[in-house]
């Protein structure tokens, strides 16, 4: 079983849509978890990042934690054509950036499409 | 601010030889790591350098290696290429080891022939 397993998708979607994205994972010691958008032609960027259990708000956004069943989501609002994206997941036990950038485990990202 | 610039954009090669990619992180940011991203196994840490030392390091082979200059600009080279190194090599910077946020570049994709 993978660490971290993400539906690859694609994931067509129309304008204004929820969309929802999961990932699940085995290691039951991942503590911190963040979510990544892929532009095409473009590394990615950070978009959200939580610590244990519970839910993150930012604008449309929110990222939700279930340490108990081993599944994140992130919740996408009234999406809009410049979502259309590949979004990773990615986890880790350890706090990212204490020299532990490696630590960080990441799934193979949902390619997101979202028509006008 | 400028971001994170890596060259080439585009490489091709054939099997056997060597590459060498460049990493220019944003002023400022100290900490550098690499990555390597295919569609079958997906973003890869390969390794980390802070203030010219390797500070963690992924499960590549000894082909894979890196460095990091004075400036905190890195290179990362790979010798004896295999088809299989065919990937998109990313790099991310951040401003200390201490910083969850890292910033990645648009990346350099390799063919290998």
């Amino acid at each position: 079983q993978k660490e971290v397993e993400q539906d690859p998708g694609p994931l067509s979607v129309p304008e204004g849509a929820i969309v929802s994205l999961n990932c699940t994972y085995s290691n039951s010691a991942f503590q911190y978890f963040m979510w990544y958008r892929q532009y095409s032609r473009k590394g990615p960027e950070l978009l959200m990042y939580t610590y244990s259990s519970g839910n993150k708000e930012d604008g449309r956004f929110t990222a939700q934690v279930d340490k108990s069943s081993k599944y994140i989501s992130l919740f996408i609002r009234d999406s809009q054509p410049s979502d259309s994206a590949t979004y990773l997941c990615a986890m880790s036990a350890l706090r990212v950036g204490r020299g532990s950038q490696g630590n960080l485990i990441f799934g193979k990202g949902t390619k997101l499409s979202v028509k006008p | 601010k400028a971001g994170v610039t890596q060259t080439p954009r585009y490489l091709i090669k054939t099997r056997g030889q060597q590459v060498t990619l460049s990493c220019s992180p944003i002023s400022g940011h100290r900490s550098v790591s690499w990555y390597q991203q295919t569609p079958g196994q997906g973003l890869q840490f390969l390794f980390e350098y802070f203030s010219e030392t390797q500070r963690n390091k992924g499960n590549f082979p000894g082909r894979f290696s890196g460095r990091q200059f004075s400036n905190s600009r890195s290179e990362m080279n790979v010798s004896t290429l295999e088809l299989g190194d065919s990937a998109l090599y990313l790099c991310a910077s951040s401003r200390g080891r201490n910083q969850e946020t890292q910033y990645f570049g648009p990346g350099t994709r390799l063919l290998v022939l």
